[in-house]
């Protein structure tokens, strides 16, 4: 079953602008992860924020977590043509023992 | 360098023909999974490893086998392939099953085409 949503399911921007993805979920989870994955590639772990945070940072990305609202937002500053890539959220619920990734929303940098 | 290693990257094959996707981490890594991935469904799990010898169904197991004898393998046996198993799947593992601190890591994806 799916757990995350995100939204948009795509996002077209200029350079240097920043983007902003959001993900909802809908059981209690212990932790949230973002991960980025560049056309057919593997996926590759950004940020993990844990069920008891609120606001995470790691260089130009920045992560909330609003647990009264099941939703998370992911704030890419100042992006760049290679942020090109699709971005997932995924969950680790509380009651199970495996992530539960959304079905992503792919990021366009024009430069 | 710490990685998951998929074989093979492209495979091509025909409805029935057994065939196996390997998986390999050189991280010690105690838990691992395998999942699919769709358009418009995402990535999906189907099956997982929380260590040595115990594996468990994920969201999409059936037509799937998989085993885990060594804690550095774990392969992807599709025993009698048919087309609606076409698809792009991933090998992932990671340190522990706490999730905490253990992100997983991903294999670079094997794409199945099963005609």
């Amino acid at each position: 079953s799916q757990q995350g949503e995100e939204d948009p399911q795509a996002l077209s921007i200029q350079e240097g602008e920043n983007a902003t993805m959001n993900c909802s979920y809908k059981t209690s989870i212990n932790n949230l992860q973002w991960y980025r994955q560049n056309s057919g590639r593997g996926l590759v772990h950004l940020i993990l924020i844990r069920s008891n945070e609120r606001e995470k940072h790691s260089g130009r990305l920045r992560v909330t977590l609003d647990t009264s609202k099941k939703s998370s937002s992911l704030l890419i500053t100042a992006s760049r043509a290679a942020d090109t890539a699709s971005y997932f959220c995924a969950t680790e619920e509380t009651s199970g023992s495996r992530l539960t990734f959304g079905e992503g929303t792919q990021l366009t940098v024009n430069p | 360098e710490a990685q998951v290693t998929q074989n093979p990257r492209y495979l091509i094959t025909v409805t029935g023909k057994k065939l196996t996707v390997t998986c390999s981490q050189n991280m010690n890594h105690e838990y691992m999974s395998w999942y699919r991935q769709d358009p418009g469904l995402g990535l999906r799990q189907i099956y997982y490893s929380m260590n040595v010898e115990v594996t468990d169904k994920g969201d999409v197991p059936e037509g799937y086998k998989v085993s885990r004898k060594e804690k550095r393998n774990f392969p992807l046996i599709l025993e009698s392939p048919s087309p609606n198993q076409t698809s792009l799947y991933f090998c992932a593992s990671s340190s522990t099953w706490t999730g905490y601190d253990s992100p997983l890591h991903f294999g670079n994806g094997t794409r199945l085409t099963v005609t």
